[in-house]
């Protein structure tokens, strides 16, 4: 069974940074590519980066939203991904869903969401 | 950045009834790769759909997707009191990911 469980989120003051994790289990870790999502309260769905395999070389790329904020890395002997938030605001305050991305299908498995809340 | 415009934003029907879902791109989506995603209250996403027309893993016969282009559309040919939810669009033929905004599908 494929499970992604977040960690890391609660509450933090504007400006300050946060590091989530994601923990992969039941798949080959190191030849997949993951995402990170979030949304925000009574709000859609919010795409914020992702990070291929190291075989394709470990590329990211990140929506312009959050570009230059937020960094997603990986440790493939951990089976770990993690998304760095700097110079956090408030509307940064979301749940965030870290996701299995598939070329062909998607986002196919999903965590189960790890909320985030930035206020004083 | 590809934008996804679904519609309606709400829409109320009543179980057994058909629903249809649209989705609507800015620009072509690449290779047809649009996901169709159900989400409960509390719940993460559920892949239902994807590049386009292909039922995911335990997605029920009763939810079908067609669309190529710029236009999309999910069906639920009868709908069952557990298909009243939210359906989020998603296109990832382009690197810069981006969802629809959602459409509710409530019971009427």
């Amino acid at each position: 069974e494929v499970r992604l469980v977040e960690s890391g989120g609660g509450l933090v003051q504007p400006g300050r940074s946060l590091r989530l994790s994601c923990e992969v289990t039941g798949l080959i870790f190191e030849n997949n590519a993951l995402s990170w999502v979030r949304q925000a309260p009574g709000k859609g769905l919010e795409w914020l980066g992702f990070i291929g395999s190291v075989r394709f070389g470990g590329t990211t790329d990140y929506a312009a939203s959050v570009k230059g904020r937020f960094t997603v890395s990986r440790d493939d002997s951990k089976s770990v991904a993690y998304l760095q938030m700097n110079s956090l605001k408030a509307e940064d305050t979301a749940v965030y869903f870290c996701t299995r991305l598939d070329g062909y299908l998607g986002f196919d498995y999903w965590g189960q969401g790890i909320r985030v809340t930035v206020s004083s | 950045e590809i934008v996804l415009t679904q519609s309606p934003g709400t829409l109320s029907l009543s179980p057994g009834e058909r629903g249809t879902l649209s989705c609507r791109a800015s620009q072509t989506v690449t290779s047809s790769l649009l996901a169709w995603y159900q989400q409960k209250p509390g719940q993460a996403p559920r892949l239902l759909i994807y590049a386009a027309s292909n039922r995911a893993a335990g997605t029920p016969v009763r939810f079908s997707g067609s669309g190529s282009g710029t236009d999309f559309t999910l069906t639920i040919s009868r709908l069952e009191p557990e298909d009243f939810a939210v359906y989020y669009c998603h296109q990832y033929g382009d690197s810069r990911y981006t969802f629809g905004q959602g459409t509710k599908l409530e019971i009427k």
